[in-house]
This record gives C-alpha cells, sequence and structure tokens, in this order.
C-alpha cells in the first residue's frame, strides 16, 4: 500500500488477556518502528528494526511487552497479560533508513483498551 | 523527566494570523529537531525539521526557528488556515529513536 497500515484498528479485551498488533511498513523502508501514546501524554518510543540488526528493544516498559519483524516487512508488537495501564494508541511508523533526517512515516494506530 | 517540553496544551488562532507554538528541550545532546502534525484519528504526519547547525528552516507557510542558547525552537504558521487545526508535537533527536512533547492542540478560527 501507499502508506504505514496498522490492524486492528481499535481492540478492546479483558485484563490479562494478551494481544497482537500488527504493522506493514511502507515497502521498502528498512526502519520501523513502535511508540504508543497514552491520554494527554506524548509519543513513547518503544522498539526500533532496521535492517537484520538486532532491535532496539529499550523503551520496552516491561518483559510483557515484545516484537517481532519478518525481514524487511510485517511487524507485530505482542502484550502479554495485558494491564489497565497499557491502554494507549499505539502508533507503529517507517523510515527508508533510521538516519535521523529521514522522517518517520506514521500509520493510524491501534486503539487498545483494556477492560 | 522530560527532555521535550510543550508547556501550551493549546492555543487558538484566527483565520489568517501568525500561529506560534513553542517547543523547548533540556538535553543538550539533541541537534536535529522536527515538528509533526497530527488529525484526530490519524497517525502523525511530518511537517518540518531543522539541524542545529541552521537557526531557521522555512517551507511554504511554515517555519520553524531555532533557538540553541536557549533550548528553544518555534513553528510558525502564516496565515492560519482553519485546516491547520490539530495536534503539533515537537520532536528531538541526538539519533533514532525521537523524543516527542506531549503536544500542542491548535485551533484556527474562521
Amino acid at each position: 500500500g501507499a502508506g504505514v497500515s496498522q490492524s486492528p484498528s481499535n481492540k478492546v479485551t479483558e485484563k490479562g488477556k494478551d494481544v497482537e498488533l500488527r504493522c506493514d511498513p511502507i515497502s521498502g523502508h528498512t526502519a520501523l518502528y513502535w511508540y504508543r501514546q497514552r491520554l494527554g501524554q506524548g509519543l513513547e518510543f518503544l522498539i526500533y528494526f532496521q535492517g537484520n540488526s538486532a532491535p532496539d528493544k529499550s523503551g520496552l516498559p516491561s518483559d510483557r511487552f515484545s516484537a517481532e519483524r519478518t525481514g524487511e516487512s510485517v511487524s507485530t508488537l505482542t502484550i502479554q497479560r495485558t494491564q489497565q495501564e497499557d491502554s494507549a494508541v499505539y502508533l507503529c511508523a517507517s523510515s527508508e533508513w533510521t538516519g535521523r533526517n529521514q522522517p518517520q512515516h506514521f500509520g493510524d494506530g491501534t486503539r487498545l483498551s483494556i477492560l | 523527566d522530560q527532555q521535550v517540553k510543550q508547556n501550551s496544551p493549546s492555543l487558538s488562532v484566527q483565520e489568517g494570523r501568525i500561529s506560534i507554538l513553542n517547543c523547548d528541550y533540556t538535553n543538550s545532546m539533541f541537534d536535529y529537531f522536527l515538528w509533526y502534525k497530527k488529525y484526530p484519528a490519524e497517525g502523525p504526519t511530518f511537517l518540518i525539521s531543522i539541524s542545529s547547525i541552521k537557526d531557521k528552516n522555512e517551507d511554504g507557510r511554515f517555519t520553524v526557528f531555532l533557538n540553541k542558547s536557549a533550548k528553544h525552537l518555534s513553528l510558525h504558521i502564516v496565515p492560519s488556515q482553519p485546516g491547520d487545526s490539530a495536534v503539533y508535537f515537537c520532536a528531538a533527536t541526538p539519533r533514532t529513536p525521537l523524543v516527542f512533547g506531549k503536544g500542542t492542540r491548535l485551533s484556527v478560527i474562521a
């Protein structure tokens, strides 16, 4: 597609359940990022992937969070044993590479609500 | 500790006038700055950026000013249009990933 695609657009689940969020980056973009935005907050970095290099996981808030990426394609963010504080909009972005002057192109996000 | 601060959560401006959005940062290692615009239920879109070797960058109606000594940058929109109504995020980086502020909601009133 033309832009970054995320699915689902909305997800409501019960506390304690596991969730998987999907991101399809722009074709040819080697760098992929996950952020989250909690209510009233800015975007919070979670993890990024660059090509075949080891991902930078420094922003993951706990070991309940993990992410995978298949080559330079789809990425999945998994949250295990969800908690109410995980409620947020989860945003994926991609760029041609991780150079700082490469603008990141964002998807529309997945709004996650934990009951 | 917030490294990028947008102290005004909201701003209202008359159509045709100038909108000035401000951003302060604390990390002196930041040397590249970006502004993103976000409409409801959409992801942020890149607007304009500036490197620390410059103090001004202009793109059409949008100009970003950087004051390194004050660790302050601002986004000017002239003239403001109703379609500019959105949340504007300031972001900074010494390298990937970006550090974002909390955003300023701009309302341009017709």
